[in-house]
């Protein structure tokens, strides 16, 4: 159980393109969803939270009308980057945190998406 | 500021030996405390959790031992194996936002 499923799981594309990444729980409903950004050989470093039906909450440093996120289900969230540079080429991770009764839920990754950017 | 500290950033390790990675934290607010590992290219995957009232819990080869007190915890890897090699990486979390360590490299050589 709680799978979560990240698409695509690599992308190119030239400079100024703006790129779409998806998000799914699989089997589960996702009240609140990650997006986290990591370079080799780093941590994660979380960019933003997102729940269901409302606007995300981006981290100190992360330019929201760059990184523009949607959470229009239970199940879905999306990250574009838009108009992409070079600088953006990362290697981009989502999570997914259950509806739970009591207690911290623990998050669930998704196999992250290389994003290059020529 | 990381506000876990992880410790070492690398360890090599014999088959069948033991790989210990040692975690601290300032916020005693912090209440949830998963590892996670991760290979090349993908996503970090939960390996165990503890939470603050316990002090050790065990599943399978791996171990977590957690002192309050002190404000740290330790992921012990028994019988280590060569698909064990792997990065892990501590976290700790107050709510539901969770802070990560460094992350250490281990390499289980066979």
């Amino acid at each position: 159980g709680a799978v979560v499923s990240q698409h695509p799981s690599r992308v190119i594309c030239k400079s100024g393109t703006s790129v779409k990444i998806e998000c799914r729980s699989l089997d589960f409903q996702a009240t609140t969803m990650f997006w986290y950004r990591q370079f080799p050989k780093q941590s994660l470093m979380l960019m933003a939270t997102s729940n269901e039906g409302s606007k995300a909450t981006y981290e100190q440093g992360v330019e929201k009308d760059k990184f523009l996120i949607n959470h229009a289900s239970l199940t879905l969230s999306t990250l574009t980057v838009t108009s992409a540079h070079p600088e953006d080429s990362s290697f981009y991770i989502c999570s997914a945190r259950g509806q739970g009764v009591v207690g911290n839920q623990p998050q669930h990754f998704g196999d992250g998406t290389r994003l290059s950017i020529l | 500021q990381q506000q876990v500290k992880q410790s070492p950033q690398s360890l090599i390790v014999q088959k069948g030996g033991i790989s210990i990675i040692n975690c601290a934290y300032e916020n005693t607010a912090f209440d949830y405390f998963p590892w996670y590992q991760q290979f090349p290219g993908k996503g970090p995957a939960l390996l165990i959790a503890i939470r603050p009232d316990v002090s050790e819990k065990k599943e399978g080869r791996f171990t977590i031992s957690f002192n309050k007190s002190a404000k740290q915890f330790s992921l012990h890897i028994m019988d280590s194996q060569p698909g064990d090699s792997a990065t892990y990486f501590c976290a700790a979390s107050n709510d539901y936002k969770l802070s990560f360590g460094a992350g250490t490299t281990v390499t289980v050589r066979a």
